[in-house]
């Protein structure tokens, strides 16, 4: 079980919106501990798409978005296009655990 | 461009050991913090350990999973990272990567495939 909790899957049809929660606990988002987001397609490494919470690099569509509140963190993608397909996780730091943790994955699937 | 190659995957018997490497480049490794994240067979992220520059005293920290059996290193004169497992079990199967943290968000290798198998 992932410290940080993520839905397993979402699905959406083309152009509509889909939001990503991404759950922790005082001891890491909660405690203040940036969010990061990474993409992963089928047979690919990981590649990041939000980090610092809400921040695009260069390259990223303006489709994805990333916000922070609480204990929780959210990915929202507008606008889903075919190329979305793919499995995304949340990362922070825990103070608990002296490490990065991750979320499970999302597997998102465009209708 | 920031590139990081990871070597050195294979079959493996239960018990046994591996190391595998990450070569560096289009970067200054020597101040770079990096990483090892493994995925295990259709299965998430999972952070096994982090070392520090070697001006920071190149200390290690490790997940719970993997303390004690593992060893991160690394060699600036070779910009390379190591990852040093032994008393590997079945479990550890899986795809091994090497992260670079950018500070904004990581940045990640192709990785290499491990599998602990009799």
């Amino acid at each position: 079980q992932s410290v940080l909790t993520q839905p397993p899957s979402v699905s959406g049809a083309p152009g509509q919106r889909v939001t990503i929660s991404c759950t922790g606990s005082s001891s890491n988002i909660g405690a203040d501990y940036d969010v990061h987001w990474y993409q992963q397609l089928p047979g690919a490494a990981p590649k990041r798409l939000i980090f610092r919470n809400t921040n695009r690099p260069s390259g990223v569509p303006d489709r994805f978005s990333g916000s922070k509140s609480g204990t929780s963190a959210s990915l929202t993608i507008t606008g889903l296009q075919a190329e979305d397909e793919a499995d995304y996780y949340c990362q922070s730091y825990d103070s608990s655990l002296s490490g990065w943790v991750f979320g499970g994955g999302t597997k998102v699937t465009v209708l | 461009e920031v590139q990081l190659v990871e070597s050195g995957g294979g079959l493996v018997k239960p018990g046994g050991s591996l190391r595998l490497s990450c070569a560096a480049s289009g970067f200054s490794f020597s101040n770079a913090w990096m990483n090892w994240v493994r995925q295990g067979p259709g299965t998430g992220l999972e952070w096994l350990g982090r070392i520090k520059t070697n001006l920071e005293g190149g200390t290690t920290d490790y997940a719970a999973p993997v303390k004690g059996r593992f060893t991160i290193s690394r060699d600036d004169s070779r910009d390379t990272l190591y990852l040093e497992m032994n008393s590997l079990r079945t479990e550890d199967t899986g795809v091994y990567y090497c992260s670079l943290d950018w500070g904004s968000g990581w940045l990640w290798g192709q990785g290499t495939l491990v599998t602990v198998s009799s």
